[in-house]
């Protein structure tokens, strides 16, 4: 029962890097969200996915980019990385209208960039 | 839009004793409450949640939360905390099954021994 899967676990970067977060659900889950957490400031949306082919900024969306490649994945790309981007990332993934809308986690990728 | 507020950052209780955690949110129209709980290093789990009906909701390892509408209150209790409720706790907030779930900066409890 794997639930949401994400890859790598930790990851260190250059500056000016690239590198994309992987992120995969197995419970058909229409919605799909990634979450930036930092200490102090809770968890931070940076984007969502309301269904398969839909996407939108959340609060934090500079310089990062989402594709939701099919129902069960959901990828998150650094195009060049700064240190502003060490964090810890989260995936989660909700059933979607007409369901119950708590979210699951996944285990997180811890990303430092030097 | 809707916001999270919690308004204690850090929580120490010595162990057995009682615990509330406070949460309120804003929000114009009516709402799904969530509290999750984060043990370090892992994901967010899912303690408790609330959608319709009773305003007492009770959750996993003993945690209850009572959802107050006209204080706009969703504040997490428990009656007898353990070492291993050592944690960092989420309240959250979202309109509907398909919007976004907005998250609170969260409360660290400490159980000390």
């Amino acid at each position: 029962n794997a639930g949401v899967t994400q890859t790598p676990k930790f990851q260190v970067l250059k500056t000016g890097q690239s590198m994309t977060l992987q992120c995969a659900q197995d419970m058909n889950h229409n919605s799909m969200y990634w979450y930036r957490q930092d200490p102090g400031m809770g968890l931070r949306l940076i984007y969502y996915s309301a269904s398969e082919g839909t996407t939108d900024k959340g609060e934090v969306p500079n310089g990062y980019n989402v594709s939701r490649l099919n129902k069960r994945e959901f990828s998150l790309r650094l195009e060049s990385a700064a240190p502003s981007q060490t964090s810890v990332y989260f995936c989660a993934s909700s059933a979607g209208q007409g369901s119950s809308p708590e979210a699951f986690f996944g285990q997180g990728t811890r990303l430092t960039v030097v | 839009a809707q916001s999270v507020t919690q308004l204690d950052s850090q929580v120490p209780v010595f162990e057995e004793a009682p615990v509330e955690l406070r949460c309120n949110y804003s929000s114009s129209v009516s709402v799904y409450l969530f509290w999750y709980v984060q043990y370090p290093n892992q994901g967010l789990q899912l303690l408790l949640k609330y959608l319709s009906g009773s305003t007492l909701v009770k959750g996993i390892n003993g945690f209850e939360a009572e959802f107050n509408k006209s204080q706009t209150s969703f504040h997490l209790r428990k009656p007898s905390v353990h070492i291993s409720d050592t944690a960092e706790y989420f309240c959250a907030v979202t309109k509907t099954s398909y919007d976004k779930v907005i998250f609170g900066p969260g409360t660290s409890l400490s159980v000390i021994p």
